[in-house]
């Protein structure tokens, strides 16, 4: 079963909010990312947890914040965001160089 | 470094016919190729794979095989179905450390009844 879920499915904020997009996965996986979605486009990736350590940031800026908890779980604060970072949020998980496994997504509105 | 090209969509095509939706790579390494699915509003979904030279993968009548000879992973189908309306992503990654993916551009595939 590969199953990564994402939580919230959609989430609109100002952009004086913080907010947190969450991000699951139970297939014992120890690479997770963050990729960010826009419209017509392929997804671009922007951080990547590896044993629980970030292993590549793509130069995001830092009002997006990741955290990993532990193995199983990915987070991404999210604080003064702009309305051009609206788009949809993609989390996935691998065994570590291996094939990558996506979440539904989370899409986020900044208004 | 790494690059994926895809055939320009959107491909619009009836119902019941052949799918073929190119796709050509460049890699300094020996990768393994992915096609990914996106339905409309919805995330990615792994659609097939191969992981090295000659390999085929498929999945629900799709197939591609890995042709290092001309750099390519073509997908194809048969006979297409409405619910087959969808972005398709072409992807290969490097077998060697993170297993991060270079996409190619996406092609939307519209079938009508």
């Amino acid at each position: 079963d590969t199953e990564v879920t994402q939580t919230p499915k959609h989430l609109v904020m100002g952009m004086t909010n913080k907010k947190s997009l969450k991000c699951e996965q139970h297939m014992g996986h120890r690479a997770m990312y963050w990729y960010k979605q826009k419209a017509k486009k392929p997804p671009e990736l922007m951080f990547v947890y590896s044993y629980e350590k970030l292993s590549i940031n793509e130069s995001v800026p830092s009002r997006f914040s990741p955290e990993c908890p532990n193995s199983s779980l990915l987070n991404l604060h999210l604080h003064a965001l702009q309305p051009e970072d609206s788009a949809l949020y993609l989390c996935a998980s691998s065994q570590v160089a291996n094939t990558i496994y996506f979440g539904e997504g989370s899409w986020l509105t900044v208004v | 470094g790494d690059s994926v090209t895809q055939m320009e969509g959107p491909v619009t095509l009836s119902e019941e016919a052949f799918l073929t939706i190119n796709c050509t790579y460049t890699a300094t390494g020996y990768p393994s190729l992915f096609w990914y699915v996106q339905y409309p509003g919805e995330g990615l979904q792994l659609l097939l794979k191969a992981t090295k030279a000659d390999d085929k993968g498929s999945n629900k009548g799709f197939e591609a095989t890995y042709r290092k000879e001309t750099t390519s992973f073509h997908l194809e189908k048969g006979s297409v179905q409405v619910s087959d309306s969808a972005v398709y992503f072409c992807a290969l990654s490097e077998n060697s450390g993170y297993s991060t993916l270079t996409f190619g551009k996406g092609t939307m595939l519209l079938v009508s009844p």
